[in-house]
């Protein structure tokens, strides 16, 4: 069974710029959430997608968005990136009604 | 708010046991998590607690109590490989399993 895809695993983008990353669950898990990890806060809850409705959000502005789609793949964007971005962000797959979330490698966006 | 607290670092000897807190403060609770990190990896799955007491699993046992918001996970027969960052999580309520996280505990084995 393939685990969690997330691609890129790595990108580079300048200030300013917008960043969409992907990220496909583990097959038959329908909910999809994403975090954003960095040395300083740890890994911080952005939103939960489940059924390609946005289900649960965290505390992120509004330049942090997402969708899900009906083979429940998901994608984030980031829309005028700032320095304070860089970091890895991790997607991770669960069963509705289970506890334990798969996680991906993550994508390590640097902005420069 | 949610407030969930561990140890930014321990350090253990190889074969020793080792226990890592967690206390946590958060407006619902649908489970506590433990994960573990390697530097560089993705974070997997260690345990899932949701009533109290000690659930054991191999080398590794995690306990809760609910009361006190109160979690901690013990690492018997520590060996080089288990350096790594363990993540506290609480599962928040709302129909949701989504966990939220603790900062982690950087466990530093040496021989």
């Amino acid at each position: 069974k393939a685990g969690v895809t997330q691609t890129p695993r790595y990108l580079i983008k300048t200030r300013g710029q917008q960043v969409t990353l992907s990220c496909s669950p583990i097959s038959g898990h329908r909910s999809v959430s994403w975090y954003q990890q960095t040395p300083g806060q740890g890994l911080q809850f952005l939103f939960e997608y489940f059924s390609e409705t946005q289900r649960n959000k965290g505390n992120f502005p509004g330049r942090f968005s997402g969708r899900q789609f009906s083979n429940s793949r998901s994608e984030m964007n980031v829309s005028t990136l700032e320095l304070g971005d860089s970091a890895l962000y991790l997607c991770a797959s669960s069963l509705p009604t289970a506890g334990e979330a798969f996680f991906g490698q993550g994508t390590r966006l640097t902005v420069v | 708010g949610q407030n969930i607290d561990q140890p930014t670092e321990m350090t253990a000897t190889e074969g020793a046991i080792v226990q890592i807190n967690c206390t946590y403060q958060t407006s619902g609770f649908n489970g506590l998590f433990w994960y573990q990190q390697h530097a560089g990896e993705a974070p997997t799955f260690l345990s899932y607690n949701v009533l109290d007491g000690l659930e054991e699993k191999g080398r590794f046992s995690s306990f809760l109590s609910r009361s006190k918001g109160y979690s901690y996970l013990l690492l018997k027969e520590l060996q080089m490989k288990d350096s790594a960052s363990y993540l506290c999580a609480v599962g928040l309520s709302g129909g949701s399993y989504i966990p939220t996280f603790g900062r982690g505990t950087s466990l530093i084995v040496h021989p």
